[in-house]
């Protein structure tokens, strides 16, 4: 079946590195990768995309990647800050059908001053 | 600023009552959908629907029902509400339901917090 995985441990790291999550799916070929963010007891709010034909894609602080031989996308955080605390989510579309997602269960970052 | 509204933040209810919870859009969207989110398992598909009095069932449909009357509003009913249906519930709005429009983003609302006792 169709999965899309995030790692379920918290990410614990020092304000000012880099953080990186990470997302794998298997048993399909997604057209495209979203991340969101989602902070506690709110909806999730949609971050970036990234197409299968895209290598990296860039807004402000934050990076996708989309590798299609490792069957995964790496999001990154450069510099940074206790505001970034929350839960990221991956999200890709199914094969086929309407405009579906299937969600991994997020990985929640925890930056410390 | 665009917006999808939930009827209610916190909702506690009785085993075997039936339950309605409501989602507004304002954004013109054609796509609504209705998730469940418990902790490890991430956002679950209960039903979708692409246009008004059109629905599909998601991942997880049984023990629910959906009624899209207008665009606008898109009602997830529990029609006999058990203690597993404690959750979280998510209502989401997307553009366009052609292919060209799949790439457009997902607009959550707050949630609704359903305990069931």
């Amino acid at each position: 079946s169709q999965k899309i995985e995030q790692n379920s441990e918290a990410l614990n790291i020092q304000e000012g590195k880099t953080a990186t999550l990470t997302c794998n799916y298997t048993n399909y070929s997604p057209a495209y990768l979203q991340w969101y963010r989602q902070d506690p007891g709110r909806g999730p709010v949609f971050l970036l995309l990234i197409r299968e034909n895209e290598k990296e894609k860039r807004k402000e602080r934050l990076k996708v990647t989309f590798d299609t031989t490792l069957k995964q996308s790496l999001f990154h955080i450069t510099a940074s800050q206790p505001a970034d605390s929350a839960t990221y989510l991956c999200a890709s579309p199914l094969s086929g059908g309407y405009n579906k997602l299937i969600f991994g269960a997020g990985t929640r970052l925890a930056v410390h001053p | 600023d665009v917006k999808v509204t939930q009827s209610s933040r916190y909702l506690v209810k009785r085993t075997g009552e039936k339950v309605f919870l409501e989602c507004v859009q304002d954004m013109d969207h054609e796509n609504m959908f209705w998730y469940r989110q418990d902790p490890g398992l991430g956002l679950r598909l209960i039903y979708f629907s692409y246009d008004v009095k059109m629905k599909e069932k998601g991942d997880i449909p049984e023990g629910y029902s959906v009624s899209r009357e207008k665009k606008e509003r898109f009602s997830l009913i529990l029609e006999s509400a058990s203690t597993n249906q404690t959750s979280m519930y998510l209502c989401a709005s997307s553009r366009g339901r052609l292919a060209i429009w799949a790439y457009n983003e997902q607009f959550f609302g707050p949630g609704t917090r359903l305990t069931v006792l």
